[in-house]
C-alpha cells in the first residue's frame, strides 16, 4: 500500500441497497475525511475523524455513517442509498497536528458511485 | 454563510501566464490552499498561504491578502499538462476546509 487507497474504484448500486466505501492509509496520519464532489459544486465534507476512536459530522452527513476503529481505516457507509447520493467520493488524510503548520490534506483516488 | 468564489473556466495559451483569482468569506481564517485536479483524478496539493504575500514554488505562485479576502494562483510558462481544474479552499474557524467549485483551465497550443 502506498499512501491512500479507496475501494471500489466505481460502483453502480440499486436504490435502497446498503454500501460501504473503504479507505485505507499507510501514512500514519491522525485525521481522515470523507468528501463528495458533484459537478459545479466544491468538495463537501461528509464526516471526519481527528483521531482513531473519534468521528464528527461535516457539512452533508445525512444518509452516511462512519467509524474509525484504528488509525489506518475509515469506512463510509450508506445505509440505504438514494439517487441523490450519486457522486464521486474522496477520502483524504492529514497529520492532524494543529501546530501552526499547513496540516495539508492528501486525497485518495476516489470512488465513483452511481445510485439508480 | 461561507462562500468561496472563483471563475468557472479560463483559457490561456501554451507558454503564457495566467492568474486564477479566489475571493472568500468564511467564519474565521486558518489558511488558504490551492489544489490541482486533472479530469477523473484526485486533487493534489499545490500551495498554502497563511500570511499575506506571495509564495513562489517553481512555475506556480500563490498570493494572499487576508484584509481583502482574496488570493490568486499564478501559473507561468504554461504547459499543456497544466490543463486541469484549480481548487481554492479556506480553513475556517472550525478547522474545516471550505472549497470553491474550481476553475477549469484550458490551455491552447
Amino acid at each position: 500500500i502506498a499512501g491512500i487507497t479507496q475501494a471500489p474504484t466505481s460502483q453502480i448500486l440499486a436504490a435502497g441497497r446498503r454500501m460501504t466505501l473503504r479507505c485505507t492509509q499507510d501514512m500514519r496520519h491522525n485525521a481522515m475525511y470523507w468528501y463528495r464532489q458533484d459537478l459545479g459544486l466544491g468538495l463537501r465534507l461528509i464526516h471526519y475523524s481527528n483521531t482513531a476512536g473519534t468521528t464528527g459530522k461535516g457539512e452533508v452527513p445525512d444518509g452516511y455513517s462512519v467509524s474509525r476503529a484504528n488509525t489506518d481505516d475509515f469506512p463510509l457507509t450508506l445505509a440505504s442509498a438514494v439517487p441523490s447520493q450519486t457522486s464521486v467520493y474522496f477520502c483524504a488524510t492529514s497529520s492532524g497536528y494543529r501546530d501552526g503548520g499547513a496540516d495539508t490534506q492528501y486525497f485518495g483516488p476516489g470512488t465513483r458511485l452511481t445510485v439508480l | 454563510g461561507q462562500n468561496i468564489d472563483q471563475p468557472t473556466e479560463m483559457t490561456a495559451t501554451e507558454g503564457a501566464i495566467v492568474q486564477i483569482n479566489c475571493t472568500y468569506q468564511t467564519s474565521g481564517f486558518n489558511g488558504l490552499f490551492w489544489y490541482q485536479q486533472h479530469a477523473g483524478e484526485a486533487p493534489t496539493f499545490l500551495s498554502y498561504n497563511v500570511l499575506d504575500g506571495l509564495e513562489e514554488k517553481g512555475r506556480f505562485s500563490s498570493f494572499l491578502s487576508r484584509s481583502k479576502g482574496y488570493s490568486y494562483l499564478l501559473l507561468k510558462e504554461l504547459q499543456m499538462k497544466d490543463s486541469a481544474s484549480y481548487l481554492c479552499a479556506v480553513r475556517d474557524s472550525n478547522y474545516q476546509l471550505i472549497w470553491g467549485a474550481g476553475t477549469k483551465l484550458i490551455i491552447k497550443p
